[in-house]
């Protein structure tokens, strides 16, 4: 119950393309949903979060969609660029976790230019 | 933004030797310090959480006197890998909670420490 999944594990898209990231939790309790990017050895640095108040959120070129009903939230990724070829992690957090982060799979993106 | 450092950033160690990794947060004060570790095209996986000024809670699976960690102050943590082996070559990671350690608080995320274990 605690498991993000995560999809696809890997994915390949032209410059100037949409990049879609999908999740789904069955953890009911979770209220945080945050999304990592993730550079060759280096650590995750923090996207874009969304709670489930509200069923989008954007930033910039990066938009989380929230679909509180399925338990499922997605990470769109507007007129992708060559530098944003990385991991992308999503997570979730809430209920009992105090404050630890359940994570996704990972998808490796490359955007080709 | 919050800033997140670790030391070393790399480390090469002979097995049987001990580690010391560092965990920082440098403009904000973190009640709750996360450690994971990362193998290589792998998501991360917690080993502990780690609260200032009291034990550490491991995750299932995580030898505690392997990995001994330390939350002296808000500010710094520490994970030392004592009697190191090769299979404990990983990148290691630290995060930090923004706030007061409450379920939605902002997580961020040391540069990592890649241990190798000759």
């Amino acid at each position: 119950q605690q498991q993000v999944k995560q999809s696809p594990q890997s994915l390949i898209v032209q410059k100037g393309g949409i990049s879609i990231i999908n999740c789904a939790y069955e953890n009911t309790a979770f209220d945080y949903f945050p999304w990592y990017q993730q550079f060759p050895g280096k650590g995750p640095a923090l996207l874009i979060a969304i709670r489930p108040d509200v069923s989008e959120k954007k930033e910039g070129r990066f938009t989380i969609s929230f679909n509180k009903s399925a338990k499922q939230f997605s990470l769109h990724i507007m007129d992708s660029q060559p530098g944003d070829s990385a991991t992308y992690f999503c997570a979730a957090a809430g209920g009992t976790s105090y404050g630890k982060l359940t994570f996704g799979q990972g998808t490796i993106l490359t955007v080709h230019p | 933004g919050a800033v997140v450092s670790q030391h070393p950033s790399r480390v090469i160690c002979k097995s049987g030797t001990s580690v010391k990794i560092e965990c920082r947060s440098l403009d904000f004060q973190a009640t709750t310090m996360f450690w994971y570790r990362q193998f290589p095209k792998q998501s991360l996986m917690l080993m502990a959480t780690s609260n200032e000024g009291s034990k550490a809670t491991y995750e299932q699976g995580v030898e505690k006197d392997k990995f001994l960690i330390n939350h002296a102050s808000l500010t710094l943590s520490t994970l030392t890998v004592t009697s190191a082996h090769p299979e404990d070559s990983s990148f290691y990671i630290c995060s930090a909670n923004s706030r007061a350690g409450g379920s939605t608080d902002t997580q961020y995320f040391g540069p990592g420490t890649r241990l190798t274990v000759l």
